[in-house]
């Protein structure tokens, strides 16, 4: 079976930087997903590994090590509007399964 | 480019009563699926579709049945519904290769479904 640990919830400053974890436990590793959504409403991707390394998207890095079996999306320059909830995903030989998600606070 | 669309957007149901939720994509994708979603739970698959003409069972299909009416619809029903089917329910669509090089799932807006 597959499954995925990421911390629940995190608080982090207006113009910080925060690192949001996951580690899996997956049979037939295709790759590693980020989706963020927002209160209300549908998640939306924002990141694929499928290499191990960091891809940098703008604000948003995520990176991958298949042989520690984890990987972590990283938000720079924190804005307000980033308070959401953070899902990683695994992509193995079934379809995606879901972490439960970390519910990102950014305060002033 | 409508993305992923689904209707209705909200829903109240009697227990047992039944319903259908219709989903399209106009993205071209061979891929669809239905996930629900309860607090705290993230997302959980229901059925997905990985071509048109197949379905397969999730990690929590009881209760409901799948049609792939086409390459664009994938709908989900509930053919009596419980209190326990309440829950916020999304389709998605999805770009995966051969391989799993890439997989990006596109989600539509979603359908909030209360059973009383």
């Amino acid at each position: 079976g597959q499954s995925l640990e990421q911390p629940s919830e995190v608080t982090a400053v207006e113009g910080a930087i925060v690192q949001i974890n996951c580690t899996y436990q997956t049979s037939g590793f295709y790759g590693l997903s980020w989706y963020q959504q927002h209160d209300g409403g549908a998640p939306t991707f924002l990141s694929y590994n499928a290499l191990d390394g960091l891809e940098e998207t703008g604000r948003f890095s995520s990176f991958l090590s298949r042989s520690d079996s984890y990987g972590y999306l990283l938000l720079q320059e924190l804005q307000m509007k980033d308070s959401a909830s953070y899902f990683c995903a695994v992509s193995g030989n079934t379809p995606l399964v879901f972490g439960k998600g970390t519910r990102l606070s950014v305060i002033a | 480019n409508a993305g992923v669309t689904q209707t209705p957007k909200f829903q109240v149901l009697k227990t047992g009563q039944s319903m259908t939720l219709q989903c399209a994509q106009d993205m071209n994708h061979n891929s669809m699926y239905w996930y629900r979603q309860d607090p705290g739970m993230g997302l959980r698959l229901i059925y997905y579709s990985a071509s048109e003409g197949t379905t397969d069972k999730g990690e929590v299909p009881n209760g409901y049945n799948v049609s792939r009416l086409n390459k664009r619809e994938f709908s989900l029903r509930l053919e009596s519904a419980a209190p326990s089917q309440t829950s916020v329910y999304f389709c998605a669509s999805s770009t995966r290769t051969s391989g799993g090089l890439t997989d990006t799932q596109y989600f539509g807006p979603g359908t909030r479904l209360t059973v009383l």
